[in-house]
């Protein structure tokens, strides 16, 4: 039962490289997620997904981009790494809502991806 | 903007100590979590708490929501050395766990 699946686990840029941070769930969930964790911040919410060619940004969106062309896969892409952008990453996917109460907030994270831009 | 404020950022106690952990907001949430984090992974959901004043109890944890939904806290009886980790509590609004709220995180350390 593989969950979350995050890759890499660890990466270093140089400042102005690009890459991607793959992010896949198995679960046929709905809602996808990325988050970054900083020292002291939890986690604040970068871009999510309530479905297959839906996304939306959230609160840390610059520099970051998604797309959402499968419901098991959602990439976040650096386009031009910074410093700034140093921190560990974490993919995040839910069901939209329980068929038995209508609701449901849990989200399951990845392992994360630590990030290091020098 | 830090929209949940956790308290203490920080806690080292003996084994056997009584613990709380706050979390607070000028903003109403329709359900908030607390989730533990352990070194090198991601968070994992430890209770959902949805109604105003309602209280969940886990084994040796005891949560409870605001009756105005606005905080929460996450007390913890007789800590052991594997209640070690990071919690974090997160607000959801709506109905939905892709747009959660984080606080900053409470990291606790329970010495034997």
């Amino acid at each position: 039962n593989a969950g979350v699946t995050q890759t890499p686990k660890f990466q270093v840029l140089k400042t102005g490289q690009s890459m991607t941070l793959q992010c896949a769930q198995d679960m046929n969930h709905e809602y996808m997620s990325w988050y970054r964790q900083d020292p002291g911040m939890g986690l604040r919410l970068i871009h999510y997904s309530v479905g297959a060619g839906i996304t939306d940004q959230g609160e840390v969106p610059n520099g970051y981009n998604v797309s959402r062309s499968t419901t098991e896969d959602f990439p976040l892409r650096l386009l031009s790494a910074a410093p700034s952008q140093t921190s560990v990453y974490f993919c995040a996917s839910s069901y939209s809502k329980l068929p038995t109460t209508g609701r449901n907030t849990e989200a399951f994270f990845g392992q994360g991806t630590r990030l290091t831009v020098v | 903007t830090q929209l949940l404020e956790q308290s203490p950022q920080f806690l080292s106690i003996q084994e056997g100590e009584n613990l709380t952990v706050y979390c607070n907001s000028s903003s109403v949430f329709s359900s908030l979590q607390w989730y533990r984090q352990e070194p090198g992974e991601g968070p994992v959901l430890l209770v959902t708490v949805v109604t105003g004043g309602e209280v969940k109890k886990l084994k040796r944890l005891t949560f409870q929501f605001g009756d105005a939904r606005k905080d929460s806290s996450l007390h913890i009886t007789a800590a052991q050395p594997g209640d070690t980790g990071l919690y974090l509590c997160a607000g959801a609004r709506g109905n939905a766990g892709n747009m959660l709220t984080f606080g900053g995180g409470t990291r606790l350390m329970v010495k034997p």
